[in-house]
């Protein structure tokens, strides 16, 4: 069973610019969820991707977009970078199903670190 | 909306000592998940022990327990024997299942010392 992965591991973006970040769901998961996390924080919720639609979001800018395929990965994507865009970008899977299976405890990947100069 | 409250910013304890870390959290739903998760300098946010809020039991998972008490809304974690990779930023989070979103706490940072 493979762990969730995320690519790239770190970037370096100007402001204005545009990224795109990915994410590849554990096995046998189909859900997806984004968060960012600043520097000394918790993580933010950004939005969750349930069978390729969106299926909530947090409290952040339509400049943060998202998708995700028929395989269940999955892209953020970030217009117009900002300073306070400058963060750990996580991303973590699950799978909606029985409690005692545990499948929807969401598990994360290794993140990827975003510095916006 | 669900809140989740760490006090306890930072910790130290000696390595085999036992500690416990804190949380708080308020909601008004009655079926929930509570969440601790461990995040090392590597960053990798890794789960630790999951309780569902249905459950009486407190949840175990070799050195690590938890006091889970529902009327109070606290959900304190436990670690027993500490070990020097025990050393990391710990989460307190709270999810209403099965596809919402996690809440997380400001986090603790405990360090165990030789």
């Amino acid at each position: 069973e493979t762990g969730v992965t995320q690519s790239p591991t770190h970037l370096i973006k100007t402001r204005g610019q545009q990224v795109t970040l990915r994410c590849s769901s554990q096995s046998g998961h189909n859900t997806v969820s984004w968060y960012q996390q600043a520097l000394g924080q918790g993580p933010q919720f950004i939005f969750q991707y349930y069978r390729e639609e969106e299926n909530g979001r947090g409290n952040f800018p339509p400049r943060f977009s998202g998708l995700q395929f028929p395989n269940y990965s999955s892209e953020l994507n970030v217009n117009a970078l900002e300073l306070d865009d400058s963060a750990l970008y996580l991303c973590a899977s699950s799978s909606p199903g029985l409690p005692e299976t545990s499948t929807d405890t969401q598990y994360f990947g290794p993140g990827t670190r975003l510095t916006v100069l | 909306a669900q809140t989740v409250t760490q006090s306890q910013p930072e910790m130290s304890v000696q390595e085999a000592e036992t500690v416990t870390l804190s949380c708080t959290y308020d909601t008004s739903e009655n079926n929930y998940y509570l969440f601790w998760y461990k995040q090392p300098p590597s960053r990798q946010m890794i789960l630790v022990i999951r309780q569902e809020a249905y459950k009486q039991q407190n949840a175990t998972e070799n050195r690590f327990s938890v006091n889970f008490q529902k009327a109070a809304k606290s959900f304190s974690l436990k670690i027993s024997d500490s070990q020097l990779g025990d050393t990391a930023m710990y989460f307190c989070a709270f999810m209403k299942p099965p596809y919402d979103k996690i809440i997380f706490g400001k986090g603790t940072r405990l360090h165990i010392l030789p």
